[in-house]
Protein backbone atom coordinates (compact mmCIF):
# COMPACT_ATOMS: atom_id res chain seq x y z
CA UNK A 1 0.00 0.00 0.00
CA UNK A 2 1.09 3.51 -0.37
CA UNK A 3 2.72 5.10 2.47
CA UNK A 4 1.52 8.52 4.41
CA UNK A 5 2.48 11.49 1.53
CA UNK A 6 3.76 14.90 2.52
CA UNK A 7 5.13 17.99 0.56
CA UNK A 8 7.16 19.71 0.53
CA UNK A 9 9.72 17.92 2.09
CA UNK A 10 11.87 21.13 2.74
CA UNK A 11 10.95 24.16 3.15
CA UNK A 12 13.01 27.83 3.69
CA UNK A 13 10.92 30.94 4.65
CA UNK A 14 11.82 34.21 6.62
CA UNK A 15 9.81 34.97 9.56
CA UNK A 16 5.97 36.73 8.89
CA UNK A 17 5.63 34.96 6.18
CA UNK A 18 2.78 32.30 5.14
CA UNK A 19 3.38 28.69 5.00
CA UNK A 20 1.74 25.43 3.80
CA UNK A 21 2.06 22.25 4.44
CA UNK A 22 -0.23 19.35 2.91
CA UNK A 23 -0.49 15.69 3.87
CA UNK A 24 -2.36 12.81 2.14
CA UNK A 25 -2.91 10.08 4.41
CA UNK A 26 -3.36 6.12 4.01
CA UNK A 27 -6.56 5.28 2.06
CA UNK A 28 -8.75 3.97 4.32
CA UNK A 29 -7.43 5.65 7.83
CA UNK A 30 -9.71 7.64 8.96
CA UNK A 31 -7.93 9.28 11.50
CA UNK A 32 -5.37 11.68 10.73
CA UNK A 33 -2.82 13.31 12.91
CA UNK A 34 0.05 16.48 12.63
CA UNK A 35 2.91 16.01 15.08
CA UNK A 36 5.54 18.74 15.03
CA UNK A 37 9.04 17.02 16.41
CA UNK A 38 11.89 20.19 17.44
CA UNK A 39 15.77 18.52 17.02
CA UNK A 40 16.29 16.18 19.60
CA UNK A 41 12.82 15.44 20.56
CA UNK A 42 9.64 13.55 20.10
CA UNK A 43 6.93 14.37 18.07
CA UNK A 44 4.22 16.47 19.49
CA UNK A 45 0.48 16.61 18.68
CA UNK A 46 -1.10 19.17 17.06
CA UNK A 47 -4.04 18.52 15.78
CA UNK A 48 -5.79 15.24 15.33
CA UNK A 49 -8.93 14.88 12.95
CA UNK A 50 -11.44 11.68 12.60
CA UNK A 51 -12.96 12.28 8.94
CA UNK A 52 -13.18 15.73 8.46
CA UNK A 53 -14.12 16.77 12.71
CA UNK A 54 -11.13 18.10 14.16
CA UNK A 55 -11.44 16.30 17.96
CA UNK A 56 -8.67 17.10 19.69
CA UNK A 57 -6.73 20.60 18.54
CA UNK A 58 -6.12 21.57 22.63
CA UNK A 59 -2.18 22.06 21.36
CA UNK A 60 -2.19 24.03 17.82
CA UNK A 61 -1.43 27.64 18.75
CA UNK A 62 -4.57 28.64 16.95
CA UNK A 63 -3.38 32.41 17.05
CA UNK A 64 -1.38 31.46 14.23
CA UNK A 65 -1.92 28.11 13.04
CA UNK A 66 -4.84 26.44 10.88
CA UNK A 67 -5.60 23.23 9.72
CA UNK A 68 -8.14 21.85 7.20
CA UNK A 69 -9.05 18.48 6.41
CA UNK A 70 -11.93 18.61 3.56
CA UNK A 71 -14.17 15.74 2.09
CA UNK A 72 -11.81 13.66 5.06
CA UNK A 73 -9.19 12.77 2.99
CA UNK A 74 -6.03 15.47 2.80
CA UNK A 75 -5.33 17.81 4.87
CA UNK A 76 -3.20 21.13 4.83
CA UNK A 77 -1.56 22.67 7.51
CA UNK A 78 -1.16 26.33 7.98
CA UNK A 79 1.07 28.98 9.66
CA UNK A 80 0.59 32.59 9.35
CA UNK A 81 2.76 34.62 10.09
CA UNK A 82 5.72 32.03 10.71
CA UNK A 83 8.17 33.28 13.50
CA UNK A 84 11.32 31.63 13.84
CA UNK A 85 10.79 29.08 17.05
CA UNK A 86 8.40 27.31 14.17
CA UNK A 87 11.24 25.98 12.67
CA UNK A 88 10.73 22.23 12.97
CA UNK A 89 9.63 18.72 11.06
CA UNK A 90 5.92 18.83 10.57
CA UNK A 91 4.85 15.16 10.31
CA UNK A 92 1.24 14.03 9.13
CA UNK A 93 0.37 10.40 10.24
CA UNK A 94 -2.88 8.28 10.13
CA UNK A 95 -4.24 5.74 11.18
CA UNK A 96 -7.16 3.43 11.60
CA UNK A 97 -10.10 4.17 14.13
CA UNK A 98 -9.19 2.34 16.89
CA UNK A 99 -7.02 2.92 20.20
CA UNK A 100 -4.82 -0.05 19.26
CA UNK A 101 -4.07 1.05 15.78
CA UNK A 102 -0.45 1.82 14.72
CA UNK A 103 0.47 5.24 13.17
CA UNK A 104 1.70 5.06 9.46
CA UNK A 105 3.75 8.45 9.37
CA UNK A 106 4.84 10.71 6.81
CA UNK A 107 8.46 11.54 6.39
CA UNK A 108 8.01 14.62 7.02
CA UNK A 109 8.37 18.43 5.76
CA UNK A 110 11.46 19.92 7.73
CA UNK A 111 10.64 24.07 7.93
CA UNK A 112 13.53 26.83 8.63
CA UNK A 113 12.71 30.10 9.25
CA UNK A 114 14.88 33.00 8.76
CA UNK B 1 3.96 17.71 27.92
CA UNK B 2 5.48 14.07 27.01
CA UNK B 3 4.19 11.20 28.57
CA UNK B 4 7.16 9.04 27.97
CA UNK B 5 10.68 9.41 29.27
CA UNK B 6 13.42 6.75 27.52
CA UNK B 7 16.44 5.62 28.73
CA UNK B 8 19.39 5.56 27.72
CA UNK B 9 19.22 9.36 25.55
CA UNK B 10 21.98 7.60 23.55
CA UNK B 11 23.47 4.35 23.33
CA UNK B 12 26.34 3.09 21.21
CA UNK B 13 27.10 -0.37 20.63
CA UNK B 14 29.02 -2.54 18.09
CA UNK B 15 27.16 -5.33 15.41
CA UNK B 16 26.24 -8.29 16.87
CA UNK B 17 25.69 -7.35 20.48
CA UNK B 18 21.99 -6.21 21.90
CA UNK B 19 20.49 -3.25 22.53
CA UNK B 20 18.21 -2.47 25.54
CA UNK B 21 16.52 0.82 25.80
CA UNK B 22 14.19 1.49 28.54
CA UNK B 23 10.90 3.94 28.87
CA UNK B 24 8.88 5.22 31.93
CA UNK B 25 5.67 6.91 31.69
CA UNK B 26 3.31 8.64 34.56
CA UNK B 27 -0.24 7.56 33.92
CA UNK B 28 -2.50 4.19 33.72
CA UNK B 29 -2.20 3.59 29.83
CA UNK B 30 -4.25 1.64 27.40
CA UNK B 31 -1.12 0.68 25.72
CA UNK B 32 2.71 1.23 24.81
CA UNK B 33 3.95 1.31 21.61
CA UNK B 34 7.59 1.21 20.21
CA UNK B 35 8.87 3.39 17.24
CA UNK B 36 11.56 3.85 15.37
CA UNK B 37 12.96 6.93 13.18
CA UNK B 38 15.75 7.03 10.68
CA UNK B 39 17.31 10.16 10.51
CA UNK B 40 15.62 12.24 7.80
CA UNK B 41 12.24 10.08 7.89
CA UNK B 42 9.35 9.49 9.64
CA UNK B 43 8.72 6.90 12.26
CA UNK B 44 7.99 3.54 11.74
CA UNK B 45 5.76 1.25 14.05
CA UNK B 46 7.54 -1.73 15.78
CA UNK B 47 5.50 -2.83 18.32
CA UNK B 48 2.26 -2.24 20.54
CA UNK B 49 2.07 -3.88 23.69
CA UNK B 50 -1.61 -4.19 25.63
CA UNK B 51 -1.62 -3.11 29.11
CA UNK B 52 -2.81 -6.67 30.24
CA UNK B 53 0.27 -8.16 28.47
CA UNK B 54 3.95 -8.58 29.86
CA UNK B 55 6.06 -9.41 26.78
CA UNK B 56 6.30 -9.49 23.26
CA UNK B 57 8.31 -10.51 20.67
CA UNK B 58 8.80 -9.35 17.02
CA UNK B 59 11.52 -10.79 14.94
CA UNK B 60 15.10 -9.87 16.77
CA UNK B 61 12.75 -7.51 18.82
CA UNK B 62 11.77 -7.84 22.72
CA UNK B 63 9.51 -5.53 24.50
CA UNK B 64 8.27 -6.31 28.53
CA UNK B 65 5.74 -3.98 30.30
CA UNK B 66 5.53 -3.54 34.18
CA UNK B 67 2.33 -1.60 34.72
CA UNK B 68 3.19 -1.53 38.66
CA UNK B 69 6.78 0.01 37.65
CA UNK B 70 4.76 2.15 34.74
CA UNK B 71 8.27 0.87 32.95
CA UNK B 72 8.43 -0.60 29.33
CA UNK B 73 11.95 -1.95 27.69
CA UNK B 74 12.91 -2.87 24.32
CA UNK B 75 15.87 -5.06 23.76
CA UNK B 76 17.29 -5.24 20.15
CA UNK B 77 19.21 -8.60 19.74
CA UNK B 78 21.92 -9.04 17.87
CA UNK B 79 22.28 -5.61 16.53
CA UNK B 80 23.07 -4.38 12.62
CA UNK B 81 24.29 -1.12 11.41
CA UNK B 82 21.02 -0.50 9.34
CA UNK B 83 19.85 -0.50 13.44
CA UNK B 84 21.03 2.72 14.17
CA UNK B 85 17.94 4.99 14.33
CA UNK B 86 16.21 6.95 17.27
CA UNK B 87 13.54 4.89 19.44
CA UNK B 88 10.78 6.12 20.51
CA UNK B 89 7.94 5.01 23.04
CA UNK B 90 4.75 6.10 23.33
CA UNK B 91 1.38 5.77 25.16
CA UNK B 92 -2.18 5.39 25.07
CA UNK B 93 -3.53 6.82 28.02
CA UNK B 94 -6.63 4.84 29.75
CA UNK B 95 -8.75 7.99 30.18
CA UNK B 96 -11.34 7.89 27.45
CA UNK B 97 -11.26 11.80 26.91
CA UNK B 98 -7.69 11.26 26.07
CA UNK B 99 -8.45 8.51 23.06
CA UNK B 100 -6.30 8.56 20.46
CA UNK B 101 -3.52 10.67 22.14
CA UNK B 102 -0.29 9.09 21.33
CA UNK B 103 2.13 10.86 23.55
CA UNK B 104 5.99 10.41 22.83
CA UNK B 105 8.71 10.65 24.93
CA UNK B 106 11.93 11.75 23.69
CA UNK B 107 13.39 8.95 22.25
CA UNK B 108 17.25 6.77 22.46
CA UNK B 109 19.62 8.07 19.52
CA UNK B 110 20.92 4.28 19.08
CA UNK B 111 24.53 3.76 17.37
CA UNK B 112 25.29 0.44 15.47
CA UNK B 113 28.80 0.42 14.51
CA UNK B 114 30.42 -2.10 12.44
Amino acid sequence: EAGVVQSPRYKIIEKKQPVAFWCNPISGHNTLYWYRQNLGQGPELLIRYENEEAVDDSQLPKDRFSAERLKGVDSTLKIQPAELGDSAVYLCASSLQSMNSPLHFGNGTRLTVT
Amino acid sequence: SQQGEEDPQALSIQEGENATMNCSYKTSINNLQWYRQNSGRGLVHLILIRSNEREKHSGRLRVTLDTSKKSSSLLITASRAADTASYFCATVKRKTDSWGKLQFGAGTQVVVTP
